[in-house]
């Protein structure tokens, strides 16, 4: 069964300054997706960004962008000029053959002003 | 923007009592998800469901669990008999395709069983 770990509880970073969020999965497939969803207070599961397995080139969306590194089996999450907004916990998530998605345990960001 | 809604927000139960937790998946979404996160834990599959059946359940999807589309809009979780430690957010998605698709998730519907 895939897995997925986020060795990172919490992660705290200074308004305006970047942070990464680490992700490492264990799979024997060579095709896969990879999702970063970000869950504010609100906890409603917002996606912030995704990558195919295939593709070499790394993901980006605005300030967010992700360095996959595909023999290390991991994808770690930067967010560049971090805002207040930010603040929320961050899931990393596996999707291969079938519908389901395998979660992280998840990462606490904190950002401060 | 279209989106994922769920109600109710909040649903407080007495153990032993049937609860249904309803959702409304994107228009033209083809799969639609059920997933539960129990406070301070991981985010877990429940099921996925295509043309009107269980495409794919995970072990915590038992007898108990059932999942419907009543109409062309509604999307519904069952719980027959719901247990103490069935108390978590329960949220629903949808997407598109299948493999690899982003899956839009709706704002949860918090259980409490009592």
């Amino acid at each position: 069964a895939q897995t997925v770990t986020q060795s990172q509880p919490e992660m705290s970073v200074q308004e305006a300054e970047t942070v990464t969020l680490s992700c490492t999965y264990d799979t024997s497939e060579s095709d896969y997706y990879l999702f970063w969803y970000k869950q504010p207070p609100s906890r409603q599961m917002i996606l912030v960004i995704r990558q195919e397995a295939y593709k070499q080139q790394n993901a980006t969306e605005n300030r967010f962008s992700v360095n996959f590194q595909k023999a290390a089996k991991s994808f770690s999450l930067k967010i560049s000029d971090s805002q207040l907004g930010d603040a929320a916990m961050y899931f990393c998530a596996y999707n291969n053959a079938g519908n389901m998605l395998t979660f992280g345990g998840g990462t606490r960001l904190m950002v401060k002003p | 923007e279209p989106e994922v809604t769920q109600t109710p927000s909040h649903q407080v139960t007495q153990m032993g009592q049937e609860v249904i937790l309803r959702c409304v998946p994107i228009s033209n979404h083809l799969y639609f998800y059920w997933y539960r996160q129990i406070l301070g834990q991981k985010v877990e599959f429940l099921v996925s469901f295509y043309n009107n059946e269980i495409s794919e359940k995970s072990e915590i999807f038992d007898d108990q669990f059932s999942v419907e589309r009543p109409d062309g809009s509604n999307f519904t979780l069952k719980i027959r008999s719901t247990k103490l430690e069935d108390s978590a957010m329960y949220f629903c998605a949808s997407s598109v395709w299948n493999v690899g698709d982003t899956q839009y998730f709706g704002p949860g519907t918090r259980l409490t069983v009592l």
